[in-house]
């Protein structure tokens, strides 16, 4: 499987400002994807990243909101732009291999 | 629509007794059917997989899965918890079409000592 490495691991970031999550994966990768989970919840998928093609969003999360990149096969961003409190949560990205996805670590971030 | 239950929130076993973890979907056709575990603070870790073939899947840490149609059934279970199989514990239904996951709300086991 895949090596998935996210950055940050963790932020502690204030209401109305905006933060980039990077997801690095060590091999090339046509499908990633990324989810929310919110504190004590399941995982949501926020969208589907593909190289070469805009994000496909999922119902409930918009483009303005959630802006991703995929400039390369191993490589994505995601930034959750003018955070409120609502917004603290785990973000992970997953790349598919095979059939499967495989999980990063995730990003833990608080919006104070 | 697709989706998935995992009707116990918490359990709570003895370390060196059995566990089963209970799961059912609805899907249309026979879905992509996974169990991942996650530790505290950690990511997802994937334990086994269910594409199609043998109903009964072995995965890693000694759990094993059985697919059951006739109940739209994903049950995992483990012979013998270890203090270290504490964890929450997601099933997920994944589209054969988009790869697209669904995720149950989990379960989290405790291990008793």
């Amino acid at each position: 499987s895949a090596v998935i490495s996210q950055k940050p691991s963790r932020d502690i970031c204030q209401r109305g400002t905006s933060l980039t999550i990077q997801c690095q994966v060590d091999s090339q990768v046509t499908m990633m994807f990324w989810y929310r989970q919110q504190p004590g919840q399941s995982l949501t998928l926020i969208a589907t990243a593909n190289q070469g093609s805009e994000a496909t969003y999922e119902s409930g999360f918009v483009i303005d909101k959630f802006p991703i990149s995929r400039p390369n096969l191993t490589f994505s961003t995601l930034t959750v732009s003018n955070m409120s409190p609502e917004d603290s949560s785990i973000y992970l990205c997953s790349v598919l291999g095979g059939d499967t996805q495989y999980f990063g670590p995730g990003t833990r971030l608080t919006v104070l | 629509a697709q989706s998935v239950t995992q009707p116990d929130i918490h359990i709570t076993v003895s370390e060196g007794a059995s566990l089963e973890l209970r799961c059912n979907y609805s899907y249309g056709a026979t879905p992509y059917l996974f169990w991942y575990v996650q530790s505290p603070g950690q990511g997802l870790q994937l334990l086994l997989k269910y594409f199609s073939g043998d109903t009964l899947v072995q995965g890693i840490k000694g759990f094993e899965a059985e697919f059951k149609r006739s109940q739209s059934s994903f049950n995992l279970r483990k012979p013998s918890v270890h203090w270290s199989d504490a964890a929450e514990y997601f099933c997920a239904v994944g589209d054969t079409g988009t790869y697209k996951y669904i995720f149950g709300t989990g379960t989290r086991l405790k291990v008793l000592a």
